[in-house]
């Protein structure tokens, strides 16, 4: 079965730095890659999405890559905040359209300290 | 434009008992997925609804059904509670042509 690795320990860095998570899985690649945020308590809230044929995808201080012959995506934070504190979720989409399931890897946290 | 919403926030049920929660969908959306997620862990896929079928289902027992209702909205049903059942229970809402999911704050079920 397909498996989704995300570091499990927490990720520290300082204000302004630039925050780098890693998701790595198994098996075939997914036609898409999403990348979600969660805060305590809350549900997770999408971010980004890489489709298999995309090597990089930027959202303001956000960046992702998908390289599916290492089988990883790389999520990058720059100039990161204090707010950026939270659970980064990386989930694959398997299937087509919505009719996709997504599996979740069991993500990482990030602290950034002022 | 109201996001996903669910009910009960919270929930607090003795073993062998059967809970219901509660989603209804973003405005527009008619996909409608339920997910489980232990504390520490990410969300596991429990199934998905579109037209009022359950078109996928993830490795849960037959204990975990649902409903997809005519205006979208959704339910989820577990029998037969088990300690292990203690969870964040999410629901998430999709359209047909979007592939991201927009996740509800989810219910915390508590099994005692």
């Amino acid at each position: 079965s397909q498996k989704i690795e995300q570091n499990s320990e927490a990720l520290n860095i300082q204000e302004g730095k630039t925050a780098t998570l890693t998701c790595n899985y198994t098996n075939y690649s997914p036609a898409y890659l999403q990348w979600y945020r969660q805060d305590p308590g809350r549900g997770p809230v999408f971010l980004l999405l890489i489709r298999e044929n995309e090597k990089e995808k930027r959202k303001e201080r956000l960046k992702v890559t998908f390289d599916t012959t290492l089988k990883q995506s790389l999520f990058h934070i720059t100039a990161s905040q204090p707010a950026d504190s939270a659970t980064y979720l990386c989930a694959l989409l398997y299937g087509s359209g919505n009719t996709g399931k997504l599996i979740f890897g069991q993500g990482t946290t990030l602290q950034v300290k002022p | 434009d109201a996001g996903v919403t669910q009910s009960p926030t919270h929930l607090i049920k003795t073993r062998g008992q059967q809970v219901t929660l509660r989603c209804s969908p973003k405005s527009g959306h008619d996909t409608v997925s339920w997910y489980q997620q232990a504390l520490g862990q990410g969300p596991q896929f429990i199934f998905q609804y579109y037209e009022e079928e359950e078109r996928q289902r993830g490795n849960f027992p037959d204990r975990f059904s649902g409903h997809q209702f005519p205006n979208y909205s959704s339910e989820l049903n577990v029998n037969a509670l088990l300690l292990g059942d203690s969870a964040l229970y999410l629901c998430a809402s999709s359209s047909e042509f979007r592939y991201e999911q927009y996740f509800g704050p989810g219910t915390r079920l508590t099994v005692t």
